[in-house]
Formats: C-alpha cells, structure tokens, sequence
C-alpha cells in the first residue's frame, strides 16, 4: 500500500499570504494525484487531478506540481474562505490512499 | 447539475447488516464508475470500493473485503453498499462519489455526496 505523508499538520497564516502544502508519497506514483479541500460539515471537494489539473471552478489562485514522489498544493493569496482540511490522495497504486490532512488556517 | 444522496445510516449492533444506497442525478449513471469513501470521527480519508460503470467488475479495500458488497443499478441510477458483519470501527460517515472518468474509471473523484453516517455499538 503506497502511503501518503502530508506536512506540515497545520498553516496559520494570514489573508494574502501564499500556502504550502506537501504531500509525500511512499512509492512512485507517476502523476496519479489528486487534492481535495474539506470544511466542516461538508463533502470533500476536488481541486487539483493529475498532479497539477485544476477541476472545474477552481480559482488559479490553486496550483499543484509534483517532483518524484513530493507533491505540493500551493495557494498563492489565501482568502478567509479557504480555511478548511486540505488532503491529498494516490490513484496510481491500488488501493487508492490518503493523505493525513492538512488544516489549514486563517488568521 | 450533478447530485449524490446517499441514505440507509444508523446504529447498528456489531456483526449486524446494513445497506447504504446514493441516489445519483445530473449525469449518464451508467457511464461511470462509482466508489464509495469513508471518514472515521476526526479521521481521514479511506476508499471502500469501486464499481465499473456497468457493473462488470468491483475492487475493495483489504479492511472490507469479504463483508462488504458494492452493486449498482443503472436503471435506477442509485449505487448500493451492503455491509455485513459490522464492526465497532465501521463506524464512519460513508460517501458516494463519482469516479471522473467515463467509461474507463480514473480512480479520483470528481463529485462527492453528502454523507451517511453509520455508528457499530452496542
């Protein structure tokens, strides 16, 4: 099972700053990657497919990119609305993993 | 638009049934593959299943396999899970979500439902 290690566990940071977030994977994976944003209360919601494919809707304000097996989401200029649990996930080795989670928060 | 509702949660006991369905709207059922995904109490993420899109073949995670079932019917548009044998961690909220690929699943998900908790105790 290819296992996912997000870092860090939680971002504070301030409207206007840029978010990084990473996610390792424990084998390759080629490009088989997703992200998903999740508030309380609410369904996942897909941001990024293909390591770096915003879905649709989704603000380029949101970039993923991938190097090996290191992923990153970046936020380029948080808003207050994107507070929430941000993880990642493999689709690339059965069975399809996740992430730990990353909370992230706005000042 | 695309809509998932998913239904059929509870209490249940442990070693007893239950069966979840999600009702899907707003784009041809049977041309996608359909996965159910679940999310323990302040945990993550963990994939449960995934049915092809017309039902010819179904895949499993190993902390479900023997006791869960994943089925579909395309001419009502509602994917099922039955659960058997359930566990204290079965406990979870259980997601229906749409595989983004048509016909040929890609194994991410592009639409998610709602949500349907299940609670194992005695």
């Amino acid at each position: 099972e290819t296992v996912l290690t997000q870092s860090p566990g939680t971002l504070s940071l301030s409207p206007g700053e840029r978010a990084t977030l990473s996610c390792r994977a424990s084998q390759t994976v080629g490009s088989y990657f997703a992200w998903y944003q999740q508030k309380p209360g609410q369904a996942p919601r897909l941001l990024i497919s293909d390591a770096s494919i915003r879905a649709t809707g989704i603000p380029d304000r949101f970039s993923g990119s991938r190097s090996g097996t290191d992923f990153t989401l970046t936020i380029s200029r948080l808003e207050p609305k994107d507070s929430g649990v941000y993880y990642c996930h493999q689709y690339g080795s059965s069975p399809w993993t996740f992430g730990q989670g990353t909370k992230v928060e706005i000042k | 638009q695309v809509q998932l509702v998913e239904s059929g949660g509870g209490v249940v006991q442990p070693g007893r049934s239950l069966r979840l369905s999600c009702a899907a709207s707003g784009f041809t059922f049977r041309s996608y593959g359909m996965h159910w995904v679940r999310q323990a109490p302040g945990k993550g993420l963990e994939w449960v299943a995934v049915i092809l899109y017309d039902g010819s073949n179904t895949d499993y995670a190993d902390s479900v396999k023997g006791r869960f079932t994943i089925s579909r019917d395309n001419s009502k548009n509602t994917l099922y899970l039955q659960m058997d044998s359930l566990r204290a961690e079965d406990t979870a909220m259980y997601y229906c979500a749409k595989d983004a690929g048509w016909e040929r699943p890609r194994n991410y998900f592009d639409y998610w439902g709602q949500g349907s908790l299940v609670s194992v105790s005695t």
